[in-house]
């Protein structure tokens, strides 16, 4: 069975550029998350979507940050414009419901110069 | 929301020695996770324990939901076993919430 998968694996860009990550989940999982994770930190909840449906976004920066999960597949996360300490690496997460057990993509790791 | 706490915040090792790491966590809990991050980043699912015992090789965890802890044995511990260890858990309507880990350094 295929993991959770996203891409880019790795971004570089300037301050007040934008990104935008894609997540695609494991095949059937209804709840799919994005985590931000700073060096040294445990990851923080952004967002939390239920099928095509937000759940949580109480932790998402709105004013920068967007997400959008089409169709209730696949996922993509927009930072614009990204500041410095947008540093981080992005971790989508898929489960199969609600309080499910998490499985983790292998992340996105953005650096803003 | 919950909270989660995990001690102690580093742990360093020989190979081969034993060890317990331990999450506390401040309210019931609907689901409780136990995931190893290696070097390299991944988060690697190592257990889904809301409460009781199970056992994975040289790995087992207990989580006492009445006590409000769980604890993550590591046996015989290999150098592949470095990284960090963190606990995560649901309660009520809380998405999942990440302790601060535990760094684990094993050295041959």
């Amino acid at each position: 069975e295929a993991g959770v998968a996203q891409s880019p694996r790795y971004k570089i860009i300037e301050k007040r550029q934008s990104v935008a990550f894609w997540c695609n989940p494991i095949s059937g999982h209804a709840t799919l998350y994005w985590y931000q994770q700073i060096l040294g930190q445990g990851p923080k909840l952004l967002i939390q979507f239920q099928n095509n449906g937000v759940v949580d976004d109480s932790q998402l920066p709105k004013d920068r940050f967007s997400a959008e999960r089409l169709k209730g597949v696949d996922s993509t996360l927009k930072i614009q414009p990204a500041k410095l300490e947008d540093s981080a690496v992005y971790l989508c997460a898929s489960s199969l419901n609600w309080a499910g057990e998490l499985f983790f993509g292998e992340g996105s790791r953005l650096t803003v110069l | 929301g919950i909270q989660v706490e995990q001690s102690p915040p580093d742990l360093i090792l020989q190979e081969g020695a034993n060890s317990t790491l331990r999450c506390n966590f401040s309210d019931s809990v609907n689901n409780l996770q136990w995931f190893h991050q290696n070097p390299w980043g991944q988060l690697i699912n190592l257990f889904y324990i809301p409460s009781g015992t199970k056992q994975n090789g040289r790995l087992s965890a207990t989580t006492v939901a009445t006590e409000r802890y769980s604890l993550l044995y590591i046996s015989s511990s290999q150098t592949t076993d470095s990284g960090v260890y963190f606990c995560a858990a649901y309660s009520g309507n809380t998405p999942l919430v990440f302790g601060k880990g535990t760094r684990l350094s094993v050295i041959a």
